[in-house]
């Protein structure tokens, strides 16, 4: 079965330093997998997504993950947080081979202190 | 309970019949999410419903939709005359309301096929 892991349910970061989001997956041979954000207020965003193409993957807002098939990651980075980054972040996982259900990690908050 | 519920799990109806979808929060969340996930694609916003507070409908299709919420508790979500295009899983969340501290969870979803 597919499974996501997000290892941090919360991470806090000061305004302008780096972000780090992890994010492990366990699916088939060729997953697809996403990052969803999810402002306070607001519906869930598709940030990035990854489907076998490159494995460095570039998305909205200066965000970028890179597949790493030998570690089954999908992290998460942005080089200088912005206080408008706080919100909860979903690394998802697809796979043909489970009829391409969305399966969600568990979230992880993002704070940023200004 | 302890999680989101939703119910049926599965429903699969024929195309101009109208479906009913349930979604229990987390006791005490005030603010409910629902979602669509048609097959190969991305999760898709529907609707929002904060506390008392008119809700955010922007993401319905089309006016064959609609969903309620009493208060804080159960919402449905009403799909009239389906169309096969509307075969989907369809997810609900909830979360204790705005704020940054915020903490979403979903529903296991309803996965609806219109035949």
């Amino acid at each position: 079965a597919q499974s996501v892991t997000q290892l941090d349910s919360h991470v806090s970061v000061s305004e302008g330093t780096p972000v780090l989001l992890r994010c492990n997956y366990s699916s088939s041979y060729s997953p697809s997998l996403f990052w969803y954000v999810q402002h306070p207020n607001k519906g869930l965003q598709l940030l990035l997504k990854y489907t076998s193409a490159a494995t460095l993957v570039k998305g909205i807002n200066g965000f970028e993950a890179e597949f790493k098939k030998s570690e089954t990651s999908f992290h998460l980075t942005k080089p200088s947080a912005h206080m408008s980054d706080a919100a909860e972040y979903f690394c998802v996982v697809s796979d043909k081979e489970y009829g391409n259900k969305l399966v969600f990690g568990a979230g992880t908050i993002l704070r940023v202190k200004s | 309970g302890a999680g989101v519920s939703q119910s049926p799990s599965n429903k699969v109806t024929e195309k101009g019949k109208d479906v009913e979808l349930r979604c229990d929060p987390i006791s005490g969340h005030t603010a409910l999410y629902w979602y669509r996930q048609r097959l190969g694609q991305g999760l898709e916003f529907l609707i929002y419903f904060q506390g008392n507070s008119a809700p955010d409908k922007s993401g319905l299709p089309s006016d064959r939709f609609s969903a309620e919420r009493t208060g804080e508790s159960v919402s449905t979500l009403t799909i009239q005359r389906t169309q096969q295009e509307d075969s989907a899983v369809y997810l609900c969340a909830s979360s204790r309301g705005p704020g940054q501290d915020e903490k979403l969870f979903f529903g296991s979803g309803t996965q609806l096929s219109v035949l």
